[in-house]
């Protein structure tokens, strides 16, 4: 079976400050694609990055990167230069082979402040 | 472009009430998906739909039924509504070709309270 873990509830970052929200999963399928997405206060879905189990690279998406480590089955998120609009929840989100349905973490939820 | 589209935004229903929530999207999607969203769980599967005239049980599918009328709308059915269905109901579309970084839209959000 598949799984996310998000081990940490809650993070607190300085504005501009980088911060690292983690993420670790568990699947056998050779090939699957990790997502990270940001919910904020009202309420909807945005994706921020995809990370293929084949990229050789980490993803990046302006200050968002995804610090991915296959062997360790890690899929962190690192925004740097936080901004007090990055305070959200934040999920870590898997797909398997072969199928469109996604499995999500628990959440974190970032505040950033002054 | 609309993308994903929810109605109602917010329900109240009394314990035993059924209600439907409707979905709809506007980008030839063939895959649908329904989810609930509660503190501290994460999104949660309730059921999807890989193509029109199919449905298939998710995660968490006890107490609802969904319905693929066609190609644009997936509903979901609360036939006797429980306080523990209080949550909030993501639907949510994608097309997603193989080892693609293409994601699922998600709507906007349905929360209902049952009293």
């Amino acid at each position: 079976a598949q799984k996310i873990t998000q081990t940490q509830p809650g993070m607190f970052v300085q504005e501009k400050e980088a911060v690292t929200l983690d993420c670790t999963y568990d699947t056998s399928d050779q090939s699957y694609g990790l997502f990270w997405y940001k919910q904020p206060s009202s309420g909807e879905m945005i994706f921020l990055i995809y990370q293929g189990s084949y990229d050789e690279q980490n993803a990046t998406e302006g200050r968002y990167s995804l610090n991915f480590q296959k062997a360790r089955k890690s899929a962190n998120l690192v925004i740097s230069a936080s901004q007090l609009g990055d305070s959200a929840m934040y999920f870590c989100a898997m797909r398997g082979y072969n199928t469109d349905k996604l499995i999500f973490g628990t959440g974190t939820r970032l505040q950033v402040f002054p | 472009n609309a993308g994903v589209t929810q109605t109602p935004k917010f329900q109240v229903l009394k314990t035993g009430q059924s209600m439907t929530l409707q979905c709809a999207q506007d980008m030839n999607h063939n895959s649908m998906y329904w989810y609930r969203q509660d503190p501290g769980m994460g999104l949660r599967l309730i059921y999807y739909s890989a193509s029109e005239g199919t449905t298939d049980k998710g995660e968490v599918p006890n107490g609802y039924n969904v319905s693929r009328l066609n190609k644009r709308e997936f509903s979901l059915r609360l036939e006797s509504a429980a306080p523990s269905q209080t949550s909030v109901y993501f639907c949510a579309s994608s097309d997603i070709p193989f080892d693609s970084q293409e994601t699922q839209y998600f709507g906007p959000g349905t929360r209902l309270l049952v009293l």
